[in-house]
């Protein structure tokens, strides 16, 4: 049993054209992550939400933590070529539990 | 400020074979974790460390994984024998603390292929 799913799988989309992606879980999480994941790479954090209706944002990325802690969205406004990318949301359910991954979302954006 | 480094980046072996994983945190950081990427799948936690300490290896496979970090700074990931089905990413990341309060920086990872 997968406990974050996280949707689309796959996502191509024409530069400027904007996007949401999302996590979901039917359980409730303490605190949930958004990472970036290059080709070749590691993982690299874009955000870390803990409070119920959260807003983040960071330049075009818009991020939203779920008013019950279970779910959480992406959006990229204007998206850009270098926003080409695995994004990955990670989280744990309880303060003391380890972190656990989604699948991931794979993101190309064309020029 | 040098990064996560890990060696050897690619490693191809065969199904029984051991191998071992080399990984260096940034300087200071107390917790480093050991990570599996299997392609398509986001990042799993095989075992955590703070300081020299183990924090979590519940999902470490202990009949044939093992990893030490003796002097609390750099670490060792080992497989033996290794199985068709560890063919994966093997990345790294370490924290000043814990990654709910700082960030996780992750290397590169290793790239293993068990033919």
């Amino acid at each position: 049993t997968q406990l974050l799913e996280q949707s689309p799988q796959f996502l191509s989309i024409q530069e400027g054209e904007n996007l949401t992606v999302y996590c979901n879980s039917s359980s409730v999480f303490s605190s949930l992550q958004w990472y970036r994941q290059e080709p070749g790479e590691g993982p690299v954090l874009l955000v870390t939400v803990v409070t119920g209706g959260e807003v983040k944002k960071l330049k075009r990325l818009t991020f939203q933590f779920g008013d019950a802690r279970k779910d959480s969205s992406l959006h990229i406004t204007a998206a850009q070529t270098g926003d080409t990318g695995l994004y990955l949301c990670a989280g744990a359910m309880n303060r003391d539990d380890k972190i656990i991954f989604g699948k991931g979302t794979r993101l190309h954006i064309l020029p | 400020e040098a990064g996560v480094a890990q060696s050897p980046r690619y490693k191809i072996i065969e199904k029984r074979q051991s191998v071992a994983f080399w990984c260096n945190p940034i300087s200071g950081h107390a917790t480093l974790y050991w990570y599996q990427q299997i392609l398509g799948q986001g990042p799993k936690l095989l075992i955590q460390f703070q300081n020299n300490g183990v924090v979590d290896d519940s999902q470490l496979p202990k009949d044939r994984f093992s990893a030490e970090r003796l002097k609390g700074v750099d670490s060792t990931l080992k497989i033996q024998p290794a199985k068709l089905e560890d063919s994966a990413v093997y990345l790294c990341a370490s924290s000043l603390v814990d990654w709910r309060r700082d960030e996780q920086f992750f290397g590169p990872g290793t790239r293993l292929t068990v033919l």
